[in-house]
């Protein structure tokens, strides 16, 4: 999990509500991502950022809304249009700039339930 | 595009035996290939990762994987597998061209003792 840290571990949202899952690293990693974990599915991409202040739509994006203002934290927030919002949700980050050769590093997840 | 698969959804092994998982991937570029692998209720852990070079690349934790070009592979393996391995194994694939990780669906490893 290393310098990713993710909060909170877990999270209860009822119908009808916003909620803001947190992102925050301490690497110095220009690259950073959002991804959903079902079970049997793997993991897919909802979001990623390669510099601050730009950011790009994953493979899922529709539901969700990210910002990058600082190189240091990448929220993620989940709004009501996500229909199925209840999955692990996973944050990570790059050096980036190296043509693709650069390691993910993952933060501990958190956990979104829909009441 | 981009793509990976791991047919097998679990691999069941006796402790002390050697484990595989298997991997195979579709790129049009180079690709750059990497294992993770998950405890329950964690982020993911990186094991290993083929970039270029030597086709066995070695990792942590004992782990090891080799590239086959020809068959598109990127195959898992440890020589003694131990009941701590028991986990979920992710590999995963980069296109030279791509700036984004494509992840296959996951193979659950159980050891027993």
């Amino acid at each position: 999990d290393g310098g990713i840290t993710q909060s909170p571990k877990y999270l209860f949202r009822k119908e009808g509500q916003n909620v803001t899952l947190s992102c925050e690293q301490n690497l110095n990693h220009d690259a950073m991502y959002w991804y959903r974990q079902d079970p049997g599915q793997g993991l897919r991409l909802i979001y990623y950022s390669q510099i601050v202040n730009d950011f790009q739509k994953g493979d899922i994006a529709e539901g969700y809304s990210v910002s990058r203002e600082k190189k240091e934290s990448f929220p993620l927030t989940v709004t009501s249009a996500q229909k199925n919002p209840t999955a692990f949700y996973l944050c990570a980050s790059t050096t980036g700039g190296t043509g693709g050769r650069d390691t993910q590093y993952f933060g501990p997840g958190t956990r979104l339930t829909v009441l | 595009a981009q793509s990976v698969a791991q047919p097998e959804d679990q691999v069941n092994v006796a402790e002390g035996n050697p484990l595989t998982v298997k991997c195979t991937y579709s790129v049009s570029g180079n690709p750059y290939l990497f294992w993770y692998v998950q405890y329950p209720n964690r982020g993911l852990q990186f094991l290993l990762k083929y970039i270029t070079g030597d086709n066995l690349v070695k990792g942590s934790y004992g782990f090891e994987a080799e590239f086959n070009k020809s068959q598109t592979s990127f195959h898992l393996k440890k020589p003694s597998a131990l009941v701590s391995d028991s986990a979920l194994y992710f590999c995963a694939v980069r296109d030279s061209g791509y700036s984004t990780l494509t992840f296959g669906k996951g193979t659950m490893l159980l050891v027993s003792p």
